[in-house]
């Protein structure tokens, strides 16, 4: 199992353009979730879906979309890129939605939009 | 009003000793986990232990045990015999029931403790 992968690992942006962080999991979990984490900061909750075809927005979903086709990618576009988007971003994921699941974390992507 | 609460941003502690990083957490759900995450300067996410709401006793792995006080609304997280390592970030993290009182459905993180093992 190659578990939770994300792609790429670095992205430099300029103001205004888009893009797609992509998010895989091989484990068969039907939820996903994004994070971005910020200096000082913990981890907060961008979007998050607990199915195919279903997605729901976290604490800080302005700027980006998500979607879910399968039950393994769960990709977050940024729209038009600010430079306060500049963040890691973790994808992770779990079994289920239950509050006793825990979550399987990628290895991140560090975005800098200039 | 902050849902996760680390009071310590960062500790020093001798190799081989006890290791003590404080957690107070906020909700009015009566199901809930509990988390503990270590972020070494690599950047990846590692999940430590998992306390759920209605467990009676403290979970435990290896050297990480929790010490859960629901009363106090407390889940500090114990190292014990800490090893060079150990030295990384170390999150606490709350996911409440799904879709209670309106909320997400996710982790909730703490601004974590920068834990610093010296020799």
């Amino acid at each position: 199992n190659a578990g939770v992968t994300q792609t790429p690992k670095f992205q430099v942006l300029k103001t205004g353009q888009s893009m797609t962080l992509q998010c895989a999991q091989d484990m068969n979990h039907e939820y996903m979730s994004w994070y971005r984490q910020d200096p000082g900061m913990g981890l907060r909750l961008i979007h998050y879906s607990v199915g195919a075809g279903i997605t729901d927005q976290g604490e800080v979903p302005n700027g980006y979309n998500v979607s879910r086709s399968t039950t393994e990618d769960f990709p977050l576009r940024l729209l038009s890129a600010a430079p306060s988007q500049t963040s890691v971003y973790f994808c992770a994921s779990s079994y289920g939605s239950s509050a006793g699941y825990e979550q399987y974390f990628g290895p991140g992507t560090r975005l800098t939009v200039t | 009003a902050q849902k996760i609460t680390q009071t310590q941003p960062g500790m020093f502690v001798q190799e081989k000793e006890a290791v003590t990083l404080d957690c107070t957490y906020d909700t009015s759900d009566q199901s809930y986990g509990l988390f503990w995450y270590k972020q070494p300067s690599s950047g990846e996410m590692i999940f430590l232990i998992y306390q759920g709401s209605y467990d009676e006793q403290n979970a435990t792995e290896g050297r990480y045990s929790l010490n859960f006080q629901k009363a106090r609304k407390s889940a500090n997280l114990v190292i014990s015999a800490s090893q060079l390592g150990d030295s990384a970030m170390y999150f606490c993290a709350m996911r409440e029931a799904p879709y209670s009182g309106g909320g997400a459905d996710g982790l909730t993180f703490g601004k974590g403790t920068h834990l610093i093992i010296q020799p």
